[in-house]
């Protein structure tokens, strides 16, 4: 399998873009989350995913921020209006199953000036 | 929430044994522990887990005591490759509002 895919790698945007960031879980399985990861404040679980269905957003930090998962294959995180600090590396993760663990994808690394 | 605490970075030079404790005193009845490596520029890459006294895989041993407050990640024999930050995690996998990444430990080994 070719493990979990994001795009793009890399995103430099101005402040007040939108910014749409995209994820292909792993074929079958059943969880996706996703992740912000920052100098200040470590990695930090924004919402998860179980069968397609968003199950905690509370780590999305405010409104300009959403999250959808239309099908098994594909998620997608937007940042609308984007602020110089939603600046980080964004990781997208899948599992199967409850009890297993996290395959992590590679990171969108977010600039936003 | 079961925080933990990990020393920020570490020293090693390569050939030697490499023992990382982390804290987490909160720790739930339910909740595992689990132990991640990130590299730079890729995301967190799941090392071993475990619930208490000893676990061992291909890459690591996990220590567990038996008041399950601690836990310690041993690397055998590290190598420059082996240089990233590492992760302790302590929580229920079906709970993940309760996962914390913390801040991890850098270890930087040496030739």
């Amino acid at each position: 399998d070719a493990g979990v895919i994001q795009s793009p790698r890399h995103e430099v945007t101005e402040m007040g873009q939108e910014v749409t960031l995209r994820c292909k879980p792993i074929s079958g399985h059943d969880y996706l989350f996703w992740y912000r990861q920052t100098m200040m404040r470590g990695l930090e679980l924004l919402i998860y995913f179980n069968n397609n269905v968003p199950i905690d957003d509370s780590g999305m930090p405010e409104d300009r921020f959403s999250a959808k998962m239309p099908n098994a294959s594909f998620s997608t995180l937007k940042i609308q209006p984007s602020e110089p600090r939603d600046s980080a590396v964004y990781f997208c993760a899948s599992r199967l199953g409850a009890g297993e663990t996290q395959y992590f994808g590679p990171g969108t690394r977010l600039l936003v000036l | 929430l079961a925080k933990t605490t990990q020393p920020i970075s570490m020293d090693s030079y390569e050939g030697q044994e490499v023992n990382i404790t982390c804290s987490h005193n909160n720790i739930a009845t339910n909740d595992y522990i689990t132990w991640y490596q990130q590299f730079p520029s890729q995301g967190p890459r799941f090392i071993i887990q475990g619930y208490k006294t000893k676990v061992t895989n291909e890459v690591a041993s996990l220590f567990i005591p038996a008041d399950r407050k601690s836990s310690t990640l041993s690397l055998p024999r590290v190598s420059l490759s082996d240089t990233a930050v590492y992760y302790c995690l302590v929580g229920d996998e079906n709970n993940f509002n309760k996962f914390y990444f913390g801040s991890g430990t850098k270890l930087n080994v040496k030739p």
